[in-house]
């Protein structure tokens, strides 16, 4: 089956960087975009972007042009999503999700706390 | 970018209640719309996708309908498993757009 799994919980210091790590397993990793999105404490949902896994093609939520990076390596079926310039409101559960269809697989998330 | 207004933001509503939740898209998404539901602590779980196909496994009190701009979930008959936070998502455009949630409280 579909597994999508996340790095754990981080903890940054303003103006630090994060990077996510998102291990896919159960299908062919180059054949489906995966996308990023998060979620603020008590927030909704917020598209960060996608990277295609098979030629490295990234495109970003305008809000975040600039400060944020998607990359993947293919050996290992793991994508990555780096975030620079932390801000405390950057505080949220990081998301990876794959885009299929019906798009129900998602990472279990990754807390990222920003604090000084 | 396609922008998703999804109202309401919050809504009471008893076991047994028959809700609607709407989404409207601020140009054509087609029927590249789907539902989610997302309880504390959890990825979202899909609910329904292509505007009005229910997920495997998802009961059959959820539907879903609309095309265009404008699209609506329905739960037929709430659960106590319903309360929730629901969310539209548009697939149409590859930036993908969420609704701002709609938070289902009991009554």
């Amino acid at each position: 089956q579909v597994q999508l799994v996340q790095s754990g919980a981080e903890v940054k210091k303003p103006g630090a960087s994060v990077k996510v790590s998102c291990k896919a397993s159960g299908y062919t990793f180059i054949a489906y975009y995966m996308h990023w999105v998060r979620q603020a404490p008590g927030q909704g949902l917020e598209w960060m972007g996608w990277i295609n896994p098979n030629s490295g093609g990234t495109n970003f939520a305008q809000k975040f042009q600039g400060r944020v990076t998607m990359t993947r390596d293919t050996s290992i079926s793991t994508a990555y999503m780096e975030l620079s310039g932390l801000r405390s409101d950057d505080t949220a559960v990081y998301y990876c999700a794959r885009d299929t269809p019906q798009p129900d697989d998602w990472g279990q998330g990754t807390l990222v706390t920003v604090s000084s | 970018d396609i922008q998703m207004t999804q109202s309401p933001s919050s809504l009471s509503a008893s076991v047994g209640d028959r809700v609607t939740i709407t989404c409207r898209a601020s140009q054509t998404i087609h029927s590249y719309l789907n539902w989610y539901q997302q309880k504390p602590g959890k990825a979202p779980k899909l609910l329904i996708f292509a505007a009005s196909t229910l997920q495997s496994g998802v009961p059959s009190r959820f539907s879903g309908s609309g095309s265009g701009t404008d699209f609506t979930l329905t739960i037929s008959s709430l659960q106590p498993e319903d309360f929730a936070t629901y969310y539209c998502l548009q697939t149409y455009s590859t930036s993908w757009t969420f609704g701002q949630g709609t938070k289902m409280e009991i009554k």
